[in-house]
Order: structure tokens, then sequence, then C-alpha cells
């Protein structure tokens, strides 16, 4: 499984844009780049998966560079509800969906 | 669909005791999953099922925890006999191993998860 670094914690404020960088720098050929966030007192939340370049949801969007050992996360102009824990995981198959430490967004007004 | 539906959402129990945490995935999905999530540990994996199937039980700590599917539509986990240490929140989670065209489906849906006191 291909092991993933992120920053632990990231501070920001309302209306920002935050960027949350993972290293998966052993990434496999078939591997695919998943993203969830995780509210206190609840279940982690899908927001967006990858391969490669670039993906945009209404959420968030996932950019992701040619050699695929790095990818970002990037949440445009976000608010006090987007305080959350984001998880980076790489997922070699469907049923391998391990979870990291994460990282822990505290957006301030 | 009501989504992944966990029960109960609370259990405080005392030591030595069993506890049966539930778990009803999204009709459809072909793989279930129990996680366990600590301050210290964060969210571990215990066991996995495919089509009711145990794939791979690594995760679980002890022969204190078992797990079951008797159905499609229905899981336990089960702690006999508790430990304080167990205390946690156990997450049940579903997915469908389908995939989404070309690409393969990493879209896990989570129950709202099962806080669990062992005093």
């Amino acid at each position: 499984l291909a092991k993933t670094t992120q920053p632990i914690s990231m501070d920001s404020y309302e209306g920002q844009e935050v960027n949350i960088t993972c290293s998966h720098n052993n990434i496999a050929t078939n591997d695919y780049i998943t993203w969830y966030q995780q509210f206190p007192s609840q279940g982690p939340r899908f927001i967006i998966q990858g391969y490669k370049t670039k993906v945009t949801n209404e959420v968030a969007s996932l950019f992701i560079p040619a050699d695929r050992k790095s990818s970002t996360l990037s949440l445009p102009r976000v608010s006090l509800s987007d305080t959350a824990v984001y998880y980076c995981l790489v997922v070699t198959y469907t049923d391998k969906l391990i979870f990291g430490t994460g990282t822990r967004l505290q957006v301030f007004p | 669909d009501a989504g992944v539906i966990q029960s109960p959402r609370h259990e405080v129990t005392e030591m030595g005791q069993e506890v049966t945490l539930r778990c009803k995935p999204i009709s459809g999905h072909d793989y279930l999953f129990w996680y366990r999530q600590t301050m210290m540990r964060g969210l571990e994996l215990l066991i996995y099922f495919n089509n009711n199937v145990p794939i791979d039980d690594s995760g679980m700590p002890e022969d204190r925890f078992s797990a079951k599917m008797p159905n499609a539509s229905f899981s336990t986990l089960k702690i006999q006999p508790s430990e304080p240490r167990d205390s946690a929140v156990y997450f049940c989670a579903s997915i469908s191993g389908r995939p989404q065209g070309a690409r393969m489906n990493t879209e896990a849906f989570f129950g709202q998860g099962t806080r669990l006191t062992v005093v």
C-alpha cells in the first residue's frame, strides 16, 4: 500500500482558498487518489477522487501532477463549516480504504 | 436510501459485558467495512466483507472481537468480554465495488457511528 504524508494541521480564514498537499511517493500505476472529509462526531465523507491531472466537483478541486507522487486538494473560499479533518488516501482496490492521520483544518472568522 | 444505519448510537457498558454493534449497509453495496476510531490510533480498519464473506480480519485486535454478516443487509460487531480500552467510536461503511465506467469506485458511505464507553 502506498503511504501518504500530509500536514497534521492547517489554519485559514473564511473566504480564503485552502490547499492541502499529500505526498505519495510510491504510488502504483493502477492506484487512485481519494480525499475524505470528517466532521466531529460524524463518519468520514467522500469528497473527490482522481487519477491524474485535474478533477473538479461542486465541493473541491484535486490537482495531480504528471508524476502522481503528490496531490493537492483545493477548497475555494472556505467557510467556518469547512473546519474538519481531511484524509488523503491512495487506493489500489475498492476494498483497501486505509485512512492515515489526516490534516486538521481550522477555519477562523 | 437512508444511508448506512448503525445502532445503537451510544453504548455504555461495564467491563466484562458483551457488546453488540449493528450495521445496515446501503442496498446494493457489496463491500462492508468496520472501523474503530480513537484519538490515539486514529481510524483503524478492523474487518471487511465482500458479498457477506469476511475477506480480511487482520485488523481485529483480539479474539474478543468478532464480526458477522448473515445477509446483505445486516452485519454485527461483537466484543466479548468488553474492556475499558475498547472504548472508541465504531464506524460501519459500505461501498459498491462496481467500477464507475473505467474508474475504480472509491466512494464509501459511512454510518454515524456507535460511541462505545466501557467502564
